[in-house]
């Protein structure tokens, strides 16, 4: 079982939609929860983060964590053609060395 | 301007031949990280490093070497290439590692491997 499942899409949507992207893991010891964008023929951007469980919102961002299911989403609210890029989750165990476990990624397409 | 340069950006070379990947970054970065990034894998860890003259290996370093002689410079080299490494490759760089701990990505080199 890899340690960050996250299904690769593509996830296509309506503009003004909502749209929820999710990592499953299964390493208990990661607490530092990430997400990333990338735009085609871009590095990856940081987007979010959250250290342990709870919510965090950031404009039309909402990241959740759910550490009794090991479970992550986003949401995107009010989707706009901008959104469409690829979503990466990333996680890591805090506090300590180990690197970032990046999910596969979800491509995204917002239709105007 | 904040960022983390790599060149070249596109490269096709043909087995066996020795190149290297640049990487500089002007943040003062102390953690610096380079990644391949291949459909339906995902991002995968090549090598990293912690500080000047200390790397470690990520989930894939075969076939690969690093330095770290200067806090702005991480090289990736491939000593003898092979198809297998054909592959996009992303350069990053991060402070310390404290909270929130960002990667800041480079642009990515796309590596073709004939």
């Amino acid at each position: 079982q890899k340690e960050v499942e996250q299904d690769p899409g593509p996830l296509s949507v309506p503009e003004g939609a909502i749209v929820s992207l999710n990592c499953t893991y299964s390493n208990s010891a990661f607490q530092y929860f990430m997400w990333y964008r990338q735009y085609s023929r871009k590095g990856p951007e940081l987007l979010m983060y959250t250290y342990s469980s709870g919510n965090k919102e950031d404009g039309r961002f909402t990241a959740q964590v759910d550490k009794s299911s090991k479970y992550i989403s986003l949401f995107i609210r009010d989707s706009q053609p901008s959104d469409s890029a690829t979503y990466l989750c990333a996680m890591r165990v805090w506090p300590g060395n180990t690197p970032l476990v990046f999910g596969k990624g979800t491509r995204l397409s917002v239709i105007a | 301007e904040a960022q983390v340069t790599q060149n070249p950006r596109y490269l096709i070379t043909v087995t066996g031949k020795k190149l290297t990947v640049t990487c500089s970054q002007n943040m003062n970065h102390e953690y610096m990280s380079w990644y391949r990034q291949d459909p339906g894998l995902g991002l995968r860890q090549i090598y990293y490093s912690m500080n000047v003259e200390v790397t470690d290996k990520g989930d894939v370093p075969e076939g690969y070497k690093v330095s770290r002689k200067e806090k702005r410079n991480f090289p990736l080299i491939l000593e003898s290439p092979s198809p297998n490494q054909t592959s996009l490759y992303f350069c990053a760089s991060s402070p310390r590692q404290v909270l929130p701990n960002e990667q800041y990505f480079g642009p990515g080199t796309r590596l073709t491997v004939t």
